[in-house]
């Protein structure tokens, strides 16, 4: 789906740097969120925000830190990077709305694979 | 606290032949659940949700409150099912959404 796009797609990066992963979305939705990957623990969610003025921490907000520039920008920084930061980076949408009409399907960005060395 | 489990990390079976694959959650309300599959070289995208009792691409969900499951069935598999496949809970309408680990299910010629 290209409407839910992630920049860069991959980045390597040494400790300690900071690094911002990107995402824009063009669905309209007003909720977005930050999952990361890994594997044998599958998606945990790093942040969400129910609209621009509404940020929320998630399972595993510590190191990190988010933005909502915009309705259709979603920004997840890394202040000082570590290894272990190492991860697959999912950016979603969701469109909260009446149940009759929607279902609050997820809709998923490409993924940003960060190496931090 | 909610969780999801999918025991298998890695699922192999014939094409056509019968897959489950399983999926348990713990909620102490009544939760939605839903199937999340990545194919290679894809995004994630949804499959199927419990609440649309719905059939694709040949595969069912049938929620079992009782044992807490939710274990994704097709009964023929088919090369292109081949995919990463995520058990997902809702905790309730516009509420976050947890997600299991994940079971590759690879489906050999």
């Amino acid at each position: 789906d290209a409407d839910v796009t992630q920049t860069p797609r991959n980045r390597i990066t040494k400790t300690g740097k900071r690094i911002m992963l990107e995402c824009s979305q063009t669905k309209g939705h007003d909720r977005m969120y930050w999952y990361r990957q890994d594997p044998g623990l599958g998606l945990r969610l790093i942040y969400y925000s129910f609209d621009v003025k509404d940020i929320n921490k998630g399972e595993i907000s510590d190191g990190y830190s988010v933005s909502r520039q915009a309705q259709a920008k979603f920004s997840l920084s890394l202040e000082s990077a570590i290894p272990n930061q190492t991860a697959l980076y999912f950016c979603a949408t969701s469109d909260y709305s009446d149940r009759a009409v929607s279902t609050d399907t997820q809709y998923f960005g490409p993924g940003t694979r960060l190496t931090v060395l | 606290a909610q969780r999801v489990t999918q025991p298998e990390k890695l699922l192999s079976v014939f094409k056509g032949a019968p897959v489950e694959l399983k999926c348990n959650y713990s909620y102490s309300g009544s939760p939605e659940l839903f199937w999340y599959v990545q194919y290679s070289r894809q995004r994630l995208q949804l499959l199927l949700r419990h609440i649309s009792r719905e059939s694709i691409k040949g595969f069912t969900a049938d929620l079992n409150k009782g044992e807490t499951s939710f274990h994704l069935k097709k009964p023929f598999a088919q090369e292109e099912d081949s995919a990463m496949y995520y058990c997902a809970l809702q905790g309730g309408y516009g509420q976050n959404f947890v997600f299991g680990p994940g079971t590759r299910l690879s489906v050999l010629p």
